[in-house]
C-alpha cells in the first residue's frame, strides 16, 4: 500500500469553525489531490497540488483553501465549516496524471 | 447529464456468477479509464486500466467502445470477497471524473 495518511480520521464541528485536515506522504509523489465522497455523487475534486506551493482549483473548491509547504504535507482548510461540508474526505497522490491514483484512508468530517 | 455516469445497483448475485456493469462517458474526448473498487467505508483503490483493445486480469475483464462512449468491467465467477462498489474513473484532459459507483454483492 502507498504510505499516505491522513489526520484526523474522524471529526465533528460546528458551524462556522476553521477545520485543517491534513494529508502526509512517503512517497515522494509529485501530485496531491483532496477530495470528497458523498452519496450519489462520485468523489469529486477540491483542489490539487503539482508541486511545492503550486496548487489548482478542482470542481468543487468553494469554502476549501489548500496549502502544500512540503512536497509530504498537503493541508485542506475549511474557513468557516457548514453543515455542507459533512462528508468524507480523501487525500489522493500521483506521480503524473493521469497515472494511477493512491489515496488515503478518508477523514469523515461531520458539521453540526 | 453528469460526465460518468453508471448504474447504482445494488447487484445481488451468487457466488460462481458472472456479472457485468457499465459505464458511460459524455466526453468524447477522454484519454484514459480505469475501474477503482471500494470497499464499505475504506479509501478507494485500483482494480485495473482500461485499454483501448481490451484487458483482462484474472477473472476481470475490462472494455471499452469509444464509439459509444462506455467502459465496461466483467467478473467471472464471482466470490463473496468480490463484494464492493465499483468505481469508473475517466481521464479527462488530465482531470479524473469519478462514476457515483455500482454496488455488488456477492452471497453464497
Amino acid at each position: 500500500d502507498a504510505g499516505i495518511t491522513q489526520s484526523p480520521r474522524h471529526k465533528v464541528t460546528e458551524t462556522g469553525t476553521p477545520v485543517t485536515l491534513r494529508c502526509h506522504q512517503t512517497e515522494n509523489h509529485r501530485y496531491m489531490y483532496w477530495y470528497r465522497q458523498d452519496p450519489g455523487h462520485g468523489l469529486r475534486l477540491i483542489h490539487y497540488s503539482y508541486g511545492v506551493k503550486d496548487t489548482d482549483k478542482g470542481e468543487v473548491s468553494d469554502g476549501y483553501s489548500v496549502s502544500r509547504s512540503k512536497t509530504e504535507d498537503f493541508l485542506l482548510t475549511l474557513e468557516s465549516a457548514t453543515s455542507s461540508q459533512t462528508s468524507v474526505y480523501f487525500c489522493a497522490i500521483s506521480e503524473t496524471p493521469p497515472d494511477t491514483q493512491y489515496f488515503g484512508p478518508g477523514t469523515r468530517l461531520t458539521v453540526l | 447529464r453528469k460526465e460518468v455516469e453508471q448504474d447504482p445497483g445494488p447487484f445481488n448475485v451468487p457466488e460462481g456468477a458472472t456479472v457485468a456493469f457499465n459505464c458511460t462517458y459524455s466526453n468524447s474526448a477522454s484519454q484514459s479509464f480505469f475501474w477503482y473498487r471500494q470497499d464499505c467505508r475504506k479509501e478507494p483503490k485500483l482494480l485495473m486500466s482500461v485499454y483501448s483493445s481490451g484487458n483482462e486480469d484474472g477473472r476481470f475483464t475490462a472494455q471499452l467502445n469509444r464509439a459509444s462512449q462506455y467502459i465496461s468491467l466483467l467478473i467471472r465467477d464471482s466470490k463473496l470477497s468480490d463484494s464492493a462498489t465499483y468505481l469508473c474513473v475517466v481521464n479527462d484532459n488530465n482531470d479524473m471524473r469519478f462514476g457515483a459507483g455500482t454496488r455488488l454483492t456477492v452471497k453464497p
